[in-house]
This record gives structure tokens, C-alpha cells and sequence, in this order.
């Protein structure tokens, strides 16, 4: 099972709402990445976790809070965002960060998020 | 000067065409590297890894030289099914599987 499981795959949400993305991995990876992709440029990275713990906050605004309830789980609460937050929201998942060894990471399908 | 650069194109070939795309980055500590794979509104795929030796997978052969610190991807014999957008990837193991993405460079096969 190689893969990577993101719900939903769709949100509208206003800019007074509360929301949370899900991501899920069943590869016993202990890397897990949330990436932001705007239309016509690539994944930026916004946040990882290495053995569940925050390892790297690319100095994303306070209103996406990122959240590792367990090696296999990934969120990203959302709280009063802004229209210009709409993007194409991906979870990603790598074998061992700390092992100098190729680590490819798999994608999950996104979450496209529009903001109202 | 940003960490990896590629040509964003598009490259419009016909099928049956060899196309070539090629990657720089920055950072020496750079570790590994990857050529991902995204079709429109649809997330990134890994294509292949590249090592040192360079590799081959079918149609594709990826190529690293580290003391230029430059990544290719060469297609043999496009097919239609090809047309994407191809992404270089660094990852700077040393920070954590840090993945860098280039900007992507976008192919388009015609018949």
C-alpha cells in the first residue's frame, strides 16, 4: 500500500470558518509534510513532522496550525483564512527523514480549498 | 537566486521525439534527487529517483553530476500520454528530508 489519503478533496469555506484537513498513511513513514500549490507553480512546503514532532514551520501564518495526533495521522486546522489561502493543499510522506538515503516522498490526491 | 531552477518551457514535441530537460541547484548538501511527474490538477507522482551513476527506466534516463550540480531527464520516443508537468526535486536530507521543488517544466506531446 503505497499510498497517501486526504479528505476531503474539496472545501468551500468563508473566511470566519474553522475547518481541518486530514491526511492518513499506512507505510509506516515517519516523515509527513503538509505542501501548498498554487495553479501554475509547484508545491511549496509549508510544514514537516519528523517522528511525529514539528521539525520545519516555513514560517507559515498562525491561522494554519498543523497537528501529528500519531505517526499515521496528519492535520491542518484552518482558521480565518484569507481568499488568497485558496489553493491545492498536499500531504506527503517519506521513509526516515534523518537517514542519508534516498527518501522519496508520496503524494496524497490534495485538497483544492476555496476561500469565500 | 532560487535553490532549483529549470526551464519552465512548455516543450511542444511530436511523438516519437526525444526531449531533454535539465535541473541546477544550489545547495552542495543537497542528497538526493527526483524527477516527479504531475498531470494537471492531479499531485505530484515520483517518475524516478537519480543516482549518481545515472539510471534508466524504460523510456526515461535521468543523469546527476554533482560537481556541476546539474540533474537531466531524457524521453526516448514521446508518447501522447507524456504530457505533463515535470518537477525536479532536492531533498536536503541533512534538514530533515527538506523536499525543494523546482518550478516545473511543462511538456506537451502532439501527435
Amino acid at each position: 500500500d503505497t499510498e497517501v489519503t486526504q479528505t476531503p478533496k474539496h472545501l468551500v469555506m468563508g473566511m470566519t470558518n474553522k475547518k481541518s484537513l486530514k491526511c492518513e498513511q499506512h507505510m509506516g513513514h515517519r516523515a509527513m509534510y503538509w505542501y501548498k500549490q498554487k495553479a501554475k507553480k509547484p508545491p511549496e512546503l509549508m510544514f514537516v513532522y519528523s517522528y511525529e514532532k514539528l521539525s520545519i514551520n516555513e514560517s507559515v501564518p498562525s491561522r494554519f496550525s498543523p497537528e501529528c495526533p500519531n505517526s499515521s495521522l496528519l492535520n491542518l486546522h484552518l482558521h480565518a483564512l484569507q481568499p488568497e489561502d485558496s489553493a491545492l493543499y498536499l500531504c506527503a510522506s517519506s521513509q526516515d527523514p534523518t537517514l542519508t538515503m534516498v527518501t522519496e516522498a508520496f503524494f496524497g490526491q490534495g485538497t483544492r480549498l476555496t476561500v469565500v | 537566486r532560487k535553490e532549483v531552477e529549470q526551464d519552465p518551457g512548455p516543450f511542444n514535441v511530436p511523438e516519437g521525439a526525444t526531449v531533454a530537460f535539465n535541473c541546477t541547484y544550489s545547495n552542495s548538501a543537497s542528497q538526493s534527487f527526483f524527477w516527479y511527474r504531475q498531470d494537471c490538477r492531479k499531485e505530484p507522482k515520483l517518475l524516478m529517483s537519480v543516482y549518481s551513476s545515472g539510471n534508466e527506466d524504460g523510456r526515461f534516463t535521468a543523469q546527476l553530476n554533482r560537481a556541476s550540480q546539474y540533474i537531466s531527464l531524457l524521453i526516448r520516443d514521446s508518447k501522447l500520454s507524456d504530457s505533463a508537468t515535470y518537477l525536479c526535486v532536492v531533498n536536503r536530507v541533512t534538514n530533515t528530508g527538506k523536499l525543494i521543488f523546482g518550478q516545473g517544466t511543462t511538456l506537451q506531446v502532439k501527435p
